[in-house]
């Protein structure tokens, strides 16, 4: 069965810093991939999505994320975080063939002033 | 405005009571789905709708029932209302069956139960 894994639970950088939210897969074959945000006391976002092409994929916010194939990741990054950006994180994955995706545990971003 | 939108936001309620959820999308997608979250916050899909036609069941107590009385419209009823249940739920829709497709979330209900 597929799985995806967020390793760091929870994360704390400073306003201004660069950002680095690691997103890892297991599957036979390359899935879709997702980033969504939650920000406190609201549903999911959708920040980008993966399908195939080129492996650097932008999304909004500012935010981008690199699918390595030989990693089985999909890290998501900004240059420069802002204290909106606070929220909790959650890559998902989507094998083609199946019709539901599976969310990683989540990790939630903390921003130091 | 609200794209999916939920009512209630908040519920709180005893043990064994029956209660309902209910989830509307005003963007003309065809598929609904119900996600729950539990105070760890994650986020596992319980069921899914394309054109009033339930195509994901996971393994959810049968005391969930999802209800689509059109495409605009997902709600959840559940019965006998166990601590378990606690959670946030949360309501979302796409366009089209895959799950490729943008999902848009609403706000999400907060279940208490007591």
């Amino acid at each position: 069965a597929q799985s995806v894994t967020q390793p760091d639970i929870h994360i704390t950088v400073s306003e201004g810093a660069s950002l680095e939210l690691r997103c890892n897969y297991s599957y036979g074959a390359t899935p879709y991939l997702f980033w969504y945000v939650q920000s406190p006391g609201q549903g999911l976002q959708l920040l980008l999505k993966y399908f195939s092409g080129d492996t650097l994929v932008q999304g909004i916010k500012g935010f981008e994320a690199e699918f390595k194939r030989s990693q089985s990741s999909f890290n998501l990054r900004k240059p420069s975080v802002h204290w909106s950006d606070a929220a909790e994180y959650f890559c998902a994955v989507l094998p083609m063939d199946a019709g539901k995706s599976t969310f990683g545990d989540g990790t939630t971003l903390t921003v130091k002033p | 405005d609200t794209a999916v939108s939920q009512t209630p936001k908040y519920l709180v309620t005893q043990m064994g009571n029956d209660k309902s959820i209910k989830c509307e999308q005003n963007l003309g997608h065809d598929t609904m789905y119900w996600y729950k979250q539990d105070s760890k916050k994650f986020l596992k899909i319980m069921f899914s709708y394309n054109n009033k036609e339930l195509i994901i069941n996971e393994t959810v107590p049968n005391r969930f029932s999802p209800k689509s009385p059109d495409k605009a419209h997902l709600n959840l009823h559940i019965n006998s209302l166990e601590l378990g249940d606690s959670a946030v739920y949360f309501c979302a829709s796409s366009q089209g069956r895959g799950h490729y497709n943008e999902q848009f979330f609403g706000p999400g209900t907060r279940l208490t139960v007591l």
